[in-house]
């Protein structure tokens, strides 16, 4: 069974003070690792998609990274409009399973001035 | 485009009641994903459809699940009987492709079952 652990759970920064996120996985076969990130009341938004240990993505203040067993989300300089749920997920190789995205529970991010 | 559109937004209803979710995916998207999100185990799947189809409904938690797409633009998730356990934010989300799992989300139904 795929599964998908994020830490930690919640994670509270001063404005301009960089982290990362982790997000470690076990799945059989990896297609895809994909992050998301949540605002209160609304649905997930789509940041990015790592496909092969190496890879790297940027958005903004955001880097992904994917390595054999985990990713991590690195924030830089973070603002208080990165507040948000971060989400990570991943999918597998499979006929009926590679459309689904396994989820993990998120890490809580908030950004104080 | 709109994007992916849910109602209701607030759904509160009583034990044993039935609740009928509704959802509008993106135009064109060929994939319908149920989503349940929980404190305790975050995003589930609960079904996903391609081309109108149910492919895979292994998450539905019991019978008392169901749901349909009749058409490319428009499914229902209902509960019948609901219970307090089925207390939860609800998603649909809609892809274009298998390849791309870029998933497009709605804002969710508020489901609270007293």
């Amino acid at each position: 069974e795929d599964q998908v652990t994020q830490s930690p759970e919640a994670l509270r920064l001063q404005e301009g003070e960089s982290s990362s996120l982790n997000c470690s996985y076990t799945v059989s076969g990896l297609r895809g690792l994909f992050w998301y990130r949540q605002d209160p009341g609304k649905g997930p938004e789509f940041l990015f998609t790592l496909y092969s240990a190496g890879e790297e993505k940027e958005k903004e203040r955001l880097k992904a990274t994917l390595t054999k067993k985990e990713s991590f989300l690195h924030i830089t300089a973070p603002k208080p409009e990165d507040s948000a749920t971060y989400l990570c997920a991943v999918q597998a190789y499979g006929k009926t399973t590679a459309s689904k995205l396994t989820f993990g529970t998120g890490t809580r991010l908030q950004v104080t001035l | 485009d709109a994007g992916v559109i849910q109602s209701p937004r607030h759904e509160v209803t009583e034990m044993g009641q039935e609740v009928t979710l509704r959802c509008k995916p993106i135009s064109g998207h060929d994939y319908l994903f149920w989503y349940r999100q929980t404190m305790m185990r975050g995003l589930e799947l609960l079904i996903y459809f391609n081309n109108n189809v149910p492919i895979d409904d292994s998450g539905m938690p019991e019978d008392r699940f169901s749901a349909k797409m009749p058409n490319a633009s428009f499914s229902t998730l209902k509960i019948q009987p609901s219970e307090p356990r089925d207390s939860a934010v609800y998603f649909c989300a809609s892809s274009l492709g298998q390849e791309n799992q870029k998933l497009f989300f709605g804002s969710g139904t508020q489901l609270s079952v007293l």
